[in-house]
């Protein structure tokens, strides 16, 4: 079966904490691309990266951090030193052909 | 260009209405999807058209009907929606290199 787990519903942390929301993946396909997305209060769902399956090099973009572990299948994502800009809900999803499985979402809240 | 564009951004309607949601993109994809997402879920698959065909129907009820002119262009027609269908409309398109959704239409049935 096809199917992306964030096991953390809710996750608070104070701004400036550092937080990891944790991705888990299950694939069959040896093809694949994981993404994070994040869909503020406003509602539009903003690409935050894509990774595919053969590259497992961890990625830094400015306070955003991705570790990408195929041992694990895991896809987390770091943010460090939060604000309370980057409250949101959070989406891991895999992609594979056509097909693309959204995990249920992360809701952080970063309070000041 | 590397957007999917959705029109209109936000719409209201009432139950006997008729109205379209439109999505375009200029990627070259040849798969167009669109998606319904609820209040706190994750978004859910609707349809998918490939090479300018239907290809999934995840059991949509008859009042949403999908309509893809050409490649560049979907379309979902809405009519005797009811107060459940409020939520938010994505659309998306894939190609060899990427998947890439649009903003979404936000969608009220009153």
């Amino acid at each position: 079966a096809q199917k992306v787990t964030q096991a953390q519903t809710e996750i608070s942390v104070v701004e400036k904490e550092d937080v990891t929301l944790d991705c888990v993946y299950e694939t069959r396909d040896t093809t694949y691309y994981l993404f994070w997305y994040k869909q503020p209060p406003s509602g539009e769902l903003v690409f935050l990266i894509r990774r595919n399956s053969f590259d497992e090099q961890n990625e830094i973009s400015g306070r955003y951090s991705w570790n990408f572990q195929k041992s694990t299948s895991s896809f987390n994502f770091t943010i460090t030193a939060s604000q309370v800009v980057d409250s949101a809900v959070y989406f891991c999803a895999l992609n594979y052909g056509q097909n693309f499985v959204f995990g249920p979402g992360t809701r952080l809240s970063v309070l000041p | 260009d590397t957007e999917v564009t959705q029109t209109p951004k936000h719409l209201v309607m009432g139950m006997t209405n008729k109205k379209s949601l439109k999505c375009e993109q200029h990627m070259g994809h040849r798969a167009m999807y669109w998606y319904k997402q609820k209040a706190k879920k994750p978004p859910e698959l609707m349809f998918v058209y490939s090479y300018e065909k239907l290809s999934i129907n995840e059991s949509v009820p008859s009042r949403f009907s999908p309509e893809c002119p050409n490649s560049s262009l979907l379309n979902l027609h809405l009519h005797a929606l009811q107060p459940e269908d409020s939520a938010l409309y994505l659309c998306a398109s894939s190609g060899l290199y990427g998947y890439t959704f649009g903003s979404g239409t936000r969608l009220t049935v009153v």
